[in-house]
């Protein structure tokens, strides 16, 4: 069993261009969260998704990132017209509908030149 | 709104016993959880606490107090590979998000 798989694990952008990150959750699992972390700082919240439903975003900023789960396909948080702020570890975690706990994957590290 | 505090970092050594605190302030409280996160790993379920008391696993043991929004992550006989940043984190309500602290960097030493 597959656990949370995100890619890329490692994505360069220069500042203006848009980045893409993909987070596959584990079977069966139907809740998508996506977190970032700043060196030596906690996980910040940031969007919790089910299928083709955002739950709760209010961890989003208000422009430029936007996520979606689509029915089919893996869960996509977009950042466009990146700046060198947005350079951190982002990371999805899954979890069943009565599920206790989080399962995260790998990250993506996110640099922006 | 939440606030979730714990202390920044922490030093013990090898074989010894150490004791990460947590406390919060939520609206709604169902289930504090632990993780550890290596140095750029993901991170990794430790422990998970609904009701008042102590769950032991283990090495590790974590304890709730709902009426004083305080836990605490014990952890024996240390070992070098502990040294980690151990995240504590609440839900608030069933299929909420899970809010994280700011996470303990704890080094262990020879």
């Amino acid at each position: 069993n597959a656990g949370v798989m995100q890619n890329p694990r490692h994505l360069v952008r220069r500042r203006g261009q848009e980045a893409r990150l993909r987070c596959s959750p584990m079977k069966g699992h139907s809740h998508v969260y996506w977190y970032r972390q700043l060196p030596e700082e906690g996980l910040k919240f940031m969007v919790y998704l089910q299928k083709e439903n955002i739950i709760d975003e209010s961890g989003m900023p208000k422009e430029r990132f936007s996520a979606e789960f689509p029915k089919e396909g893996p869960s996509i948080l977009r950042i466009q017209q990146v700046v060198r702020g947005d350079s951190a570890a982002y990371f999805c975690a899954s979890s069943p509908p009565a599920g206790e706990k989080l399962f995260f994957g790998s990250g993506t590290q996110l640099s922006v030149l | 709104g939440q606030n979730i505090d714990q202390p920044t970092e922490m030093t013990a050594t090898e074989g010894a016993i150490v004791q990460i605190n947590c406390t919060y302030q939520t609206s709604g409280f169902n289930g504090l959880f632990w993780y550890q996160q290596h140095a750029g790993e993901a991170p990794t379920f430790l422990s998970y606490n609904v009701l008042d008391g102590l769950e032991e696993k283990g090495r590790f043991s974590s304890f709730l107090s709902r009426s004083k929004g305080y836990s605490y992550l014990l952890l024996k006989e240390l070992q070098m590979k502990d040294s980690a940043s151990y995240l504590c984190a609440v839900r608030e309500y069933y299929g909420q998000n899970f809010v994280f602290g700011p996470g303990t960097r704890l080094s262990v030493l020879p």
